[in-house]
């Protein structure tokens, strides 16, 4: 069965300070890795979207690394903001069928003044 | 106004009763998707439909159904509601190219409690 795993589940920083998010995936075959914010009471917004060939991308002050063969992913955030707190959720989408989507659980991060 | 849009954005009912939450979208795409997130689980698909005529089931369409009445609306309904269907529930919408690589579009949610 396919399982996409956050680490941590929560975390909590000073604001300025920078983290990262960690997200492991089983999904085979591999199409894509999506990293999505979700604020208190909305729904998920995309961040981030690495293919198997990309290593790292980034979104301002968001960079998110994949390592395909250890089917490891990152999500660093740099000089966080108290906009930042919100869930983050890792999704990984299996080659060949759109549904075949698998969300992890979520890091709640918490940016604190 | 937003792009895809759920009404209610809460609500209360007791255990027995039928209840429909509705979608509506303004981003033109022909996938549309009804998802379930509960604490410490992520989003799990109920039903998904690709177009008018195309409704699929998810992982956990048991209790469940759709309609989708136009490309841009999309409802799921709760024929007899029961209290472990409390969830936080969302709909989405995907272009062509599918979650993959379009990414879906979420509305903001409805806060389900059933009692």
């Amino acid at each position: 069965k396919n399982q996409v795993e956050q680490s941590p589940q929560s975390l909590i920083i000073l604001e300025g300070k920078n983290c990262t998010l960690q997200c492991n995936y089983t999904v085979s075959p591999f199409s894509n890795l999506r990293w999505y914010k979700q604020d208190t009471g909305r729904g998920p917004v995309s961040l981030t979207i690495m293919t198997f060939s990309e290593n790292t991308k980034s979104n301002g002050r968001y960079t998110a690394t994949l390592d395909a063969d250890t089917k490891q992913s990152s999500l660093h955030i740099t000089a966080s903001q108290l906009s930042d707190s919100a869930s983050y959720i890792c999704v990984v989408s299996e080659y060949g069928g759109y549904q075949k989507v698998t969300f992890g659980t979520g890091t709640k991060l918490q940016v604190i003044p | 106004d937003a792009d895809v849009t759920q009404t209610p954005r809460n609500r209360i009912t007791k255990t027995g009763k039928r209840i429909m939450l509705e979608c509506s979208q303004t981003k033109g795409h022909d996938r549309m998707y009804w998802y379930r997130q509960d604490p410490g689980l992520g989003l799990r698909l109920i039903y998904y439909s690709f177009d008018v005529k195309d409704i699929n089931k998810g992982e956990i369409s048991d209790g469940y159904s759709v309609s989708r009445q136009a490309q841009a609306k999309f409802s799921l309904s709760l024929e007899s509601a029961i209290p472990n269907q409390t969830a936080l529930y969302f709909c989405a919408t995907s272009d062509e190219r599918g979650s993959g690589v379009g990414g879906y579009t979420f509305g903001s949610g409805t806060r389900l409690t059933v009692v």
